[in-house]
């Protein structure tokens, strides 16, 4: 199994700065890796897929980077909505093996 | 624009099956991959498996003795039973569409919660 591990656990920034969350995998999944974005009490919600494409109506403050075993998410000039859950997703294998970050806390500093 | 709404018993005892239905309206559902992903409390996300609209389907194998994801076009919707249901398999359930890629859910209904309890 493909493990995720998301740092930090939780990311504490100011509104207006930038935001830096990062995924490694425990084997390279190529591109195929995507993110999302989960307020509380709400369903996830696809941010990147393909590791750096923004899926539709993202916000381009929010990008995706890198490939392989490491990946990061950038959102820039953050926002009061931006604060949330992050986690990260591969889908490398098929038959799917999918499996899931623990996820990043961002809150307001 | 297409919605995603999960229904189902909140409460399931242990030793039983769970069933969850997905109703989708604004879009027909042939032709698309379709997955149940499922939120324990307070943790992360855990992939269930995907059925494509002609029938096919793949499950995550550490639940795959366990699982079978249906199809009813007819009523446009597809099903989730989850047998032997444990404490462990509470969590909350999410339907998705999957447009990209077969197991990348673009659009997510609300979520429906089951707890396993007697």
């Amino acid at each position: 199994e493909i493990v995720l591990t998301q740092s930090p656990a939780t990311l504490s920034v100011s509104p207006g700065e930038r935001a830096t969350l990062s995924c490694r995998a425990s084997q390279s999944v190529s591109s195929n890796l995507a993110w999302y974005q989960q307020k509380r009490g709400q369903a996830p919600r696809l941010l990147i897929h393909g590791a750096s494409t923004r899926a539709t109506g993202v916000p381009a403050r929010f990008s995706g980077s890198g490939s392989g075993t490491e990946f990061t998410l950038t959102i820039n000039s953050l926002q009061s909505e931006d604060f949330a859950v992050y986690y990260c997703h591969q889908y490398n294998n098929w038959p799917p093996r999918d499996t899931f970050g623990q996820g990043t806390k961002l809150e307001i500093k | 624009q297409v919605q995603l709404q999960e229904s189902g018993p909140g409460l399931v005892k242990p030793s039983e099956t769970l069933s969850l239905t997905c109703t989708v309206s604004g879009g027909s559902i042939s032709n698309y991959y379709w997955s149940w992903i499922r939120q324990p409390p307070g943790k992360g996300l855990e992939w269930i498996g995907f059925i494509y609209s002609s029938g096919g389907t793949n499950y995550n194998p550490s639940l795959q003795s366990r699982v079978t994801i249906s199809e009813d076009t007819s009523k446009n919707q597809f099903s989730l039973k989850l047998t032997s249901v444990t404490a462990a398999d509470t969590a909350v359930y999410y339907c998705t569409r999957n447009t990209l890629h077969p197991t990348v859910g673009d659009v997510w209904g609300k979520g429906t919660t089951v707890t396993v309890s007697s």
